[in-house]
């Protein structure tokens, strides 16, 4: 049963802190999201990645944030430095687009939970 | 801009029970619509999508129909179980990208 995996599950730091969250998507997929869940929020589209390409990082803080694809199996996301406003679950999605389109199911990881004290 | 509305939780039934959650959308064009489910302590499941115009999507007894004339794609099941607990949210896609709703919590107690 292919899933995408995402580590650490759970993180608890102090502001100021480099935090990395990583995440390995479905094998064979092209095709990466990075969202962010709070309450007051919801859930927030941060950036995403074709073909380790990034398309739209419009939705992240970009003097802190980060976002890359080192390779095909792993994403990573990170902050630096991390601040009390940052405590989130933030979540990973792949999916698979040929060709693009509205039509992409995303298949969500289980979420890093991260606190910033 | 590309908005989802849905009905402001929680939402508390009896196992058996009816279930509606209303969502409505605003969108350019014509998205796709999903519904997502997400357990406690979990990530987001794709529970049923539609991509036109009066399909129905359906699975584990969800059902939503794509409404354009109402802008709406409410979710229903017949009979919910205590199984079926978890916060449901809707979201509509454009230009490949999710728009979620707030997303509504459901209990069902036995």
């Amino acid at each position: 049963d292919a899933r995408v995996t995402q580590t650490p599950r759970h993180k608890v730091t102090e502001m100021g802190q480099e935090v990395t969250m990583r995440c390995q998507p479905i094998l064979g997929h092209n095709t990466v999201f990075w969202y962010r869940q709070t309450m007051m929020q919801g859930l927030e589209l941060l950036a995403y990645f074709r073909n380790r390409a990034p398309l739209d990082d419009s939705g992240m803080p970009k003097d802190r944030f980060s976002a890359e694809m080192p390779d095909a199996t792993l994403a990573t996301l990170k902050i630096q430095p991390s601040e009390p406003r940052d405590s989130a679950v933030y979540f990973c999605a792949s999916g698979s687009s040929p060709g693009g389109g509205a039509q992409e199911t995303q298949y969500f990881g289980p979420g890093t939970r991260l606190l910033v004290l | 801009g590309n908005s989802v509305t849905q009905m402001e939780g929680p939402v508390t039934l009896s196992e058996e029970a009816f279930l509606t959650i209303n969502c409505t959308y605003t969108a350019t064009g014509y998205p796709s619509l999903f519904w997502y489910v997400q357990y406690p302590g979990e990530g987001l499941q794709l529970l049923l999508k539609a991509t036109k115009a009066d399909d129905k999507g359906s699975n584990k007894g969800f059902e939503a129909t794509y409404r354009k004339e109402t802008t709406s794609f409410h979710l229903e099941k017949g009979s919910v179980q205590v199984s079926d607990s978890a916060v449901y949210f809707c979201a509509l896609t454009r230009s490949e990208k999710l728009v979620f709703g707030k997303g509504t919590k459901l209990t069902v107690n036995p």
